[in-house]
């Protein structure tokens, strides 16, 4: 399985860009990345979803290098809203548990 | 749009209790999966269902039986409560297991005493 490795927590302020990293050495040639936060007393929400170079939506924007061992996750001036558990997904086309499997996550603590 | 429901949001329940947890779905997706949150911790995978009529073990499976009832539902049952099994209990959905998009309920909230 591909392990995804990110840092436990996060500090940043208010209006500040945010860039979570994500370690998948083992990604396989299927495998897609995908992002999700959760509020505190919520079920995960669904970010954003990338295969290589960069993915954009209104939210987040996703880089994945040429290798595609790492992605980064920006968060464009956050908010105190942004507070929440960021996870990084690794999974394939042809392993739809796989594609699920959560780690631990990266907590984000935005200060005003 | 209700998107994913769970019943009930909280539960307390004595050691060697059981009750099955409701997941219901109206996005006519074909995958659904069970995870259990402890505190601090991140979801870990219960069972899950890659269409209707399947079911298959996910990292946590033991203590846990599921029901794909038809595509909107997806069961969780304990049949013996323990302590250990106090978490807060997670149902998602997608709209196949290929699609790593997936919509989570608000979660239920069981505590085992």
């Amino acid at each position: 399985l591909a392990k995804t490795t990110q840092p436990i927590s996060m500090d940043s302020y208010e209006g500040q860009e945010v860039n979570i990293t994500c370690s998948h050495n083992n990604i396989a040639t299927n495998d897609y990345i995908t992002w999700y936060q959760q509020f505190p007393s919520q079920g995960p929400r669904f970010i954003i979803q990338g295969y290589k170079t960069k993915v954009t939506n209104e939210v987040a924007s996703l880089f994945i290098p040429a290798d595609r061992k790492s992605s980064t996750l920006s968060l464009p001036r956050v908010s105190l809203s942004d507070t929440a558990v960021y996870y990084c997904l690794v999974g394939g086309v042809d392993t739809g548990r796989r594609a699920l499997t959560f780690g631990s996550g990266t907590r984000l603590q935005v200060q005003p | 749009n209700a998107g994913v429901t769970q019943t009930p949001k909280f539960q307390v329940l004595k050691t060697g209790q059981s009750m099955t947890l409701q997941c219901a779905q109206d996005m006519n997706h074909n995958s659904m999966y069970w995870y259990r949150q402890d505190p601090g911790m991140g979801l870990r995978l219960i069972y899950y269902s890659a269409s209707e009529g399947t079911t298959d073990k996910g990292e946590v499976p033991n203590g846990y039986n599921v029901s794909r009832l038809n595509k909107r539902e997806f069961s969780l049952r304990l049949e013996s409560a323990a302590p250990s099994q106090t978490s807060v209990y997670f149902c998602a959905s997608s709209s196949s297991a290929v699609n790593t998009e997936a919509f989570f309920g608000q979660g239920t909230r069981l505590t085992v005493v």
